[in-house]
């Protein structure tokens, strides 16, 4: 079955500390490549998008993606965290195959001032 | 009002009670979601709707019943759930339903449901 995997269930980090956040996907062929952010008590809102092109994609706040497509990979990644990126983050990949958006698990970070 | 809204926030209901989800979307788009979000699950797409028509149904059990009037607008009915039902229901909307780069989804604050 399509899968989308987020090895990290739960990061802790201190404000300016470095963050990579894994994804992998199961699909071959065309995917669209996605990241949402949930901010406590707040609605799942869109962190940045890989359509095509360029595979090193730069998002809001500082947030960028990288697409390898021969690891099936769009890890979330920046250099330097603040307390108020504490949220749950969601990557999500939709294959042309199969016009789904299929979401991971989330992986929740807590950032520590 | 924009975005993706969302009634009520919070929801209490019995087995044996019949409910209403409301959705509402101000983004002029076409199609329009379902999610369910459980602790430590995946968010769980139930149903796509595009340009009012229905085409996905992710083997939804039938206590759960979708209506969708207009593409503004999204409804999901409840009747005779059970405790495992409750969870976090998310509505979503985007400029279309298929691949390509409009496909990009917008969500609501969701809808808390607890099913005593």
């Amino acid at each position: 079955a399509q899968s989308v995997s987020q090895h990290n269930h739960h990061v802790i980090l201190s404000e300016a500390a470095s963050l990579e956040l894994g994804c992998n996907y199961s699909y071959g062929g065309t995917v669209n490549l996605f990241w949402y952010v949930q901010y406590p008590g707040q609605h799942l809102q869109l962190l940045l998008k890989y359509f095509s092109g360029d595979p090193l994609v730069k998002g809001i706040k500082g947030f960028e993606a990288e697409f390898i497509k021969s690891k099936f990979s769009f890890n979330l990644r920046k250099p330097s965290v603040q307390w108020s990126d504490t949220a749950e983050y969601f990557c999500a990949v939709l294959s042309y195959n199969t016009d789904k958006l299929i979401f991971g698990t989330g992986t929740r970070l807590q950032v520590f001032p | 009002e924009t975005g993706v809204t969302q009634t009520p926030r919070h929801l209490v209901m019995g087995m044996t009670n019949k409910k209403s989800l409301k959705c509402e979307q101000h983004l002029g788009h076409n199609a329009m979601y379902w999610y369910k979000q459980s602790a430590k699950k995946p968010l769980e797409l139930m149903f796509v709707y595009n340009f009012k028509e229905q085409t996905e149904n992710n083997s939804v059990p039938s206590r759960f019943s979708p209506e969708c009037p207009n593409s503004s607008h999204l409804f999901l009915h409840l009747h005779t759930l059970q405790p495992e039902d409750s969870a976090l229901y998310l509505c979503a909307s985007s400029q279309g339903a298929r691949r390509g780069e409009n496909n990009e989804q917008f969500f609501g604050p969701g809808t808390r449901l607890t099913v005593l």
